[in-house]
């Protein structure tokens, strides 16, 4: 089975700080993705990666970086966080290297992220 | 523009009766995939269910069974006697050629199945 760990499922920072939340998947996909979902909005995309070091601006990557220095791991970076940042932010993974139409995405549970 | 809407924010059924759950898209594409997941409250996504658009049968996974209507342009979910534990948030997902093979998704429609 396809684990997608994300580090944790509820954060609580400052507006301001810089926030990271980190994914971290065990079964060698090629594919990351990052996703913010809000009530009404579904699931929107904030950054992708194809490959190690390889990143792609996704719908909405304002405020957000990324990071992925290993193939297994993912990061999602809010520079400089806002209160418009608050949300659900889910982490992704698939298989295999080229695009595909067909492979479903494997999702971690979430981090529930509020800025105060 | 690439477009996923699911018109019924919310849902009810009764437990053991089935259910449909509405989604219909809008894309230029010929070749393209079609998701459905499910979202617990515990928050993680779960695969259901997959159709392609060159798909002839009807995708069945289950209890899950997909009226893939490609003319109308619509994928609907169908539970079949439902369970307490099908009641989640369920999501349908597009993917296709012209949208760089990103992924798009609905609003989601959240299930209530009573006892």
């Amino acid at each position: 089975d396809v684990k997608v760990t994300q580090s944790s499922r509820y954060l609580v920072k400052r507006t301001g700080e810089k926030v990271f939340l980190e994914c971290v998947q065990d079964m060698d996909h090629e594919n990351m993705f990052w996703y913010r979902q809000d009530p009404g909005l579904g699931l929107r995309l904030i950054y992708f990666s194809y490959d190690v070091k390889m990143k792609e601006k996704g719908d909405i990557p304002e405020g957000y970086s990324v990071s992925r220095e290993k193939k297994e791991r993912f990061s999602l970076i809010l520079e400089s966080a806002s209160t418009n940042q608050t949300s659900m932010y889910l982490c992704a993974s698939s298989f295999p290297h080229a695009p595909s139409l067909n492979q479903p995405q494997h999702f971690g549970d979430g981090t529930r992220l509020s800025i105060l | 523009a690439q477009k996923i809407t699911q018109t019924q924010p919310g849902m009810f059924v009764q437990e053991k009766e089935a259910v449909t759950l509405d989604c219909t898209y809008d894309t230029s594409d010929q070749s393209y995939g079609l998701f459905w997941y499910k979202q617990p409250s515990s928050g993680e996504m779960i695969f259901l269910i997959y159709q392609g658009s060159y798909d002839e049968q009807n995708a069945t996974e289950g209890r899950y069974s997909l009226n893939f209507q490609k003319a109308r342009k619509s994928t609907n979910l169908v539970i079949s006697a439902s369970q307490l534990g099908d009641s989640a948030m369920y999501f349908c997902a597009m993917r296709a050629v012209t949208g760089g093979f990103k992924t798009i998704f609905g609003a989601g429609t959240r299930l209530f199945v009573k006892a």
